[in-house]
């Protein structure tokens, strides 16, 4: 069954750091091109990150830019997003996701929630 | 940056009848256009992508149009589970920009 499983949320503290990760399974992270997808509560969809092919050039929404780093290990069949110095803007569900034929598969998101 | 509008956005509609979501691009993105589905508490799911080809296990309820601008998704013989945001997509940018629209919240009466 082709899925991707998000982990790593929670709370943190403005300025603070968390480490996202995305497990798949079911195909092959190596041959597609992924990224991660943020949704502030009651909002719409935002790119955050976006990452093509298995030596991948890495591309960030200007806002993250300096602050979020994203990764891929093909051998774990993971993604991660590493975000420091976060900000209260920053709360959202963070997805994961494929890019098959269009955004063809999702995570089913983990909740960061940046606070004091 | 391309813009993505959409229209209207929220629509009330009775079981059975269609509804017609629009979505208006602020340059042509050719048809390199998707269509999500998000309940609430769940994850988006992909209904249409290249404008009008349904993804895999989508019911031909949902059908997509359009090219360059402007773009339509429609829903025949509306149930309730069709109650749902919709939100519009383009992939055509790159190196990326692909934005997305506001989304139409779609209620079913």
């Amino acid at each position: 069954q082709v899925q991707l499983v998000e982990s790593g949320g929670g709370l943190v503290k403005p300025g603070g750091s968390l480490r996202l990760s995305c497990s798949a399974s079911g195909f092959s992270l190596n041959y597609y091109y992924m990224g991660w997808i943020r949704q502030a509560p009651g909002k719409g969809l935002e790119w955050v990150s976006y990452l093509s092919g298995s030596s991948p050039t890495i591309y960030y929404v200007d806002s993250v830019k300096g602050r979020f780093t994203a990764s891929r290990d093909n051998a774990k069949n993971s993604l991660f997003l590493q975000m420091d110095n976060l900000r209260v803007e920053d709360t959202a569900t963070y997805y994961c996701v494929r890019d098959g034929d269009a955004l063809d598969v999702w995570g089913q998101g983990t909740l960061v929630t940046v606070s004091s | 940056e391309i813009v993505m509008t959409q229209s209207p956005a929220t629509l009330s509609v009775s079981p059975g009848e269609s509804a017609t979501l629009s979505c208006r691009a602020s340059q042509s993105v050719s048809t390199i256009v998707a269509w999500f589905q998000q309940k609430p508490g769940q994850a988006p799911r992909l209904l249409i992508s290249g404008a009008s080809t349904r993804a895999p296990g989508i019911p031909d309820r949902f059908s997509g149009s359009g090219s360059g601008t402007e773009f339509t998704l429609t829903i025949s013989a509306l149930q309730s589970e069709d109650s749902a945001v919709y939100y519009c997509h383009q992939y055509a940018t790159w190196p990326p920009g692909f934005t997305f629209g506001r989304g139409t919240k779609l209620e079913i009466k």
